[in-house]
């Protein structure tokens, strides 16, 4: 069965320092895998997907088909990419997410 | 421009009440989905909807049933509302496969008391 693995459940950061947001999945196939966002007080939303490979806010994120990982990462954190992130994949018609990581960037 | 509206942001029940949530969604998607939200636990798929009247299963259907008369319309019922079922409930929608991805709803915080 399709599993989504994020590992941190809080992460603070400084601002200007360097994000990383891990994400490690398992899944037969070839997978399609998202990020998710959500700002305080906002639905929750499609930061970037994979197969587009482009980068949305400065962040970026490389499928490691080897490692089964899709880290997000930014160079340098901004406060207002506070929020709750979520990791997920595709399998068939339905997502399946990751239990998410609450990011917070310090002044 | 709100694409997916959820009818309530907020709503509070009585134990062994049946709970209605409604969905409704604009972009002529054929994917409705309904997630539970939990703090530590991420979002949960409860039931999902490819097409008018097809119904199927996710991870967590227990005490849950789904309707879907209409194409943009997905409803989320609680048979009998008990106080595990308190939850953030999150309804989206998508073209097949997950297209473009899913958009979703601003979500409706039940609590069953």
């Amino acid at each position: 069965a399709q599993r989504v693995t994020q590992p941190e459940k809080l992460l603070s950061v400084f601002k200007g320092a360097p994000v990383e947001l891990k994400c490690n999945y398992s899944y037969s196939g070839s997978p399609e895998l998202f990020w998710y966002v959500q700002y305080s007080r906002q639905r929750l939303q499609l930061l970037l997907r994979h197969i587009s490979r482009e980068s949305i806010k400065g962040f970026t994120a490389d499928l490691n088909k080897g490692e089964t990982s899709f880290h997000l990462k930014k160079p340098f954190a901004q406060e207002e990419d506070s929020a709750m992130y979520y990791c997920a994949l595709q399998d068939d018609e339905k997502l399946t997410f990751g239990t998410g990581t609450r990011l917070t960037i310090i002044p | 421009d709100v694409k997916v509206t959820q009818s309530s942001r907020y709503l509070v029940k009585r134990t062994g009440e049946k709970v209605f949530l409604e969905c409704v969604q604009d972009m002529d998607h054929e994917n409705m989905f309904w997630y539970r939200q939990d703090p530590g636990l991420g979002l949960r798929l409860i039931y999902f909807s490819y097409d008018v009247k097809m119904k199927e299963k996710g991870d967590i259907p227990e005490g849950y049933s789904v309707s879907r008369e209409k194409k943009e319309r997905f409803s989320l019922i609680l048979e009998s509302a008990s106080t595990n079922q308190t939850s953030m409930y999150l309804c989206a929608s998508s073209l097949p496969r997950g297209g473009h991805g899913y958009t979703f709803g601003s979500g409706t915080r039940l609590t069953v008391v």
